[in-house]
């Protein structure tokens, strides 16, 4: 059971924007500390996709955007394609557990 | 860019103890931090731990605390993660991957290994 909570699935039809959760507490997005997405596709390396909450990687296409408010923190993709199908963690760092952390991850579906 | 090149799969008894090494292509990371993430079959990354090489400072999720080691050659150019007392729940692909920060509340990661397997089974 991660500290930071994604949704198990979220769905949606090619061209749609979907939006994927990490719900955290105070003592790792509450607290302030940067929040960061991977795709990961089983069996590939994971990539990254956003890091310090909204910063894109250079290749990472601009209809993928982050953000964070509160204890939470948001990655959103446009114009959804069939190759955004693949699971998305987030991560951050908790003062608590004095280390880094995943969240559970979301399997995206282009239906 | 430096690309990790991973060691190959592992087939462990329980209780003996696994090494899987990373190797950064065309010479040394260069990059602050170096960690290494797990991914249990049909269940989520999971976060192990890390080395800052140029301090030798580690930092290990505490759920492997007891029984995990992460180290770097003297060149700076391979890293290893050795885990000991393997159970069968250890049975997974292991990530390497690297980045550019040295405080481990910044880690965030830009470069990745391709997995190992490794399969503890008796």
């Amino acid at each position: 059971q991660s500290v930071l909570t994604q949704p198990p699935s979220v769905s949606g039809a090619p061209g749609q924007r979907v939006t994927l959760s990490c719900t955290g507490n105070s003592s790792n997005i509450g607290g302030g500390y940067d929040v960061h997405w991977y795709q990961h596709l089983p069996g590939t390396a994971p990539k990254l996709l956003i890091y310090r909450d909204s910063f894109r990687p250079s290749g990472v296409p601009d209809r993928v955007s982050g953000s964070k408010s509160g204890t939470s923190a948001s990655l959103a993709i446009t114009g959804l394609q069939a190759e955004d199908e693949a699971d998305y963690y987030c991560q951050s760092y908790d003062y608590r557990l004095r280390a880094s952390v995943f969240g559970g991850g979301t399997r995206l579906t282009v239906l | 860019q430096v690309q990790l090149v991973q060691s190959g799969a592992e087939v462990k008894r329980p209780g003996s103890s696994v090494k899987v090494s990373c190797k950064a292509s065309g010479g040394s990371f260069n990059r602050d931090a170096l960690i290494w993430v797990r991914q249990v079959p049909g269940q989520g990354l999971d976060w192990m731990g890390g080395i800052i090489p140029k301090f030798s400072k580690t930092n290990y999720a505490q759920k492997f605390q007891d029984r995990l080691t992460i180290t770097t050659d003297a060149s700076a150019t391979t890293l290893y993660m050795e885990l000991s007392s393997l159970r069968s729940d250890d049975t997974a692909v292991y990530y390497c991957a690297t980045g550019g920060a040295l405080i481990p509340a910044d880690w965030y990661f830009d470069i990745w290994g391709r997995g190992t397997l490794v399969s503890v089974s008796s």
